[in-house]
């Protein structure tokens, strides 16, 4: 079945270290996101990217950074700049970028600091 | 500046009490509004897209009806497996989209 898939689930940080969020689609879509989700807040996007090899900050980008070396792959690193990382992070793809696709959401990644 | 903003924040129903959820938005060239689900742990599912004022869709017991400057979410005899954040979010001209806080529903049996 085509679909999203994150890895991992859930992901403790601690203080200066930088991790990483995996993100794997295999709909065949061109657009691909990185929303943060905080209690009684909307999405929040992080970055996306609209093909591969380009990307663009989207309305949170300090202190993550992302790389889209294959269609199938949009990988988003929590850097230690991010100085309130714990959220819920979800991954999302579309046919194409437009405001007007509907986008399909992975399971999402739940990150800690320690 | 695009905004979206839901009604209540979190609702409690008993099974069956019939109710609806708010979606207030300003936007500047409606291109799309949007309903997703969303349980506890998991990512968003896509529900609706609603394109222009006086349309209407239906899946199972939810209905969604948008007028130029809201969107409700109608949920007809609720059962305890609706339960779940509601999200709405717009697309306008900008092509950017912006996503509501939810509406959190519980439904007890």
């Amino acid at each position: 079945d085509g679909g999203i898939t994150q890895s991992p689930k859930y992901l403790f940080r601690k203080e200066g270290q930088n991790v990483t969020l995996s993100c794997e689609q295999n709909l065949n879509h061109d657009a691909m996101y990185w929303y943060r989700q905080d209690p009684g807040q909307g999405l929040r996007l992080i970055y996306y990217s609209q093909i591969v090899n380009d990307f663009q900050k989207g309305d949170i980008a300090e202190g993550y950074s992302v790389s889209r070396e294959k269609k199938e792959s949009f990988p988003l690193t929590v850097t230690s700049a991010q100085k309130n990382p714990t959220a819920f992070y979800l991954c999302a793809s579309s046919k194409t970028h437009s405001g007007a696709n509907v986008l399909t959401f992975g399971a999402g990644s739940r990150l800690t600091v320690l | 500046e695009d905004q979206v903003t839901q009604s209540p924040e979190a609702l409690r129903l008993q099974e069956g009490e019939s109710s609806s959820l708010n979606c207030s938005y300003t936007v500047s060239g409606l291109r799309g509004l949007f309903w997703y689900r969303q349980d506890p742990g998991k990512g968003p599912e896509f529900l609706f897209t609603l394109y222009s004022a006086g349309e209407e869709k239906e899946k199972e017991r939810l209905k969604a009806t948008l007028t130029k400057k809201e969107s409700f979410l109608h949920i007809t005899a609720p059962k305890p497996e609706d339960s779940a954040t509601y999200l709405c979010a717009i697309a306008g001209n900008t092509g950017k989209l912006i996503f509501g806080q939810g509406t959190t529903l519980q439904v007890k049996p």
